[in-house]
């Protein structure tokens, strides 16, 4: 089946810096990609659209200077939260639209803001 | 606003019992509905639904939709203890492809 990755799987970083977070479709070729957001006990909370060559969209509520999203090719999409607080510490989930229309998901990323 | 309720929240089973978990939603133009099952990572795809009363199977696990009742189930049969995992229902509608709205998912604790 489709292979997505994320990288890292777990950051730990100090309040007010940035992360990265990277996204890659292994086998296959993404023009969209998904960003979610998952809290302790809480389900997945979709934050944003990553389109390959456009501007990502995001959810009400979802702040785009402070989640800057990247998706440079058909296989890459970045997730970038800027001046990290201890707020935005929680489980980044990304996903990939395979050709059949389903969605894989990556392994995610546990960011943890001190 | 499309919404998504599972029930029941958590259910603790003996090794080969059988579970039925249950998703009703609410979605602006309807185009699909995904179980998935989630342990400690992400989650992985175990069915989409887009039509009424054709079972889908895999294995031990099959899932059903009802679209004029605006519901689906899992069913989980002869369970294993590798089942234990929070499972998933998200709903697709047409007018936002690819955005899934998901439920607060259904804890399995499958005991030995």
């Amino acid at each position: 089946g489709a292979v997505v990755s994320q990288h890292p799987s777990r950051v730990i970083c100090k309040s007010g810096t940035s992360v990265k977070i990277e996204c890659r479709s292994l086998d296959f070729q993404a023009t969209t990609m998904f960003w979610y957001r998952q809290f302790p006990k809480q389900s997945l909370m979709l934050m944003a659209t990553s389109n390959e060559g456009s501007k990502a969209t995001y959810e009400q509520g979802v702040e785009k200077d402070k989640f800057l999203i990247n998706h440079a090719s058909l296989t890459l999409s970045t997730l970038t939260v800027t001046s990290a607080h201890p707020e935005d510490s929680s489980f980044y989930i990304c996903s990939a639209v395979g050709q059949g229309h389903e969605q894989y998901f990556g392994p995610g990323t546990r960011l943890t803001v001190t | 606003e499309d919404k998504v309720v599972q029930s029941p929240l958590s259910l603790v089973v003996h090794e080969g019992d059988t579970v039925t978990l249950n998703c009703s939603y609410e979605v602006t133009n309807f185009r699909s509905l995904l179980w998935y099952k989630q342990e400690k990572k992400a989650p992985t795809f175990l069915f989409m639904l887009t039509s009424s009363g054709i079972e889908k199977k895999s294995g031990r696990l099959s899932s059903i939709l009802d679209k004029k009742e605006l519901f689906s189930i899992l069913n989980i049969t002869a369970t294993q203890t590798g089942d234990s995992a929070v499972y998933l229902c998200a709903v697709e509608g047409t007018d936002s492809w690819g955005k899934l709205q998901f439920g607060a998912g259904t804890q399995v604790v499958v005991t030995p």
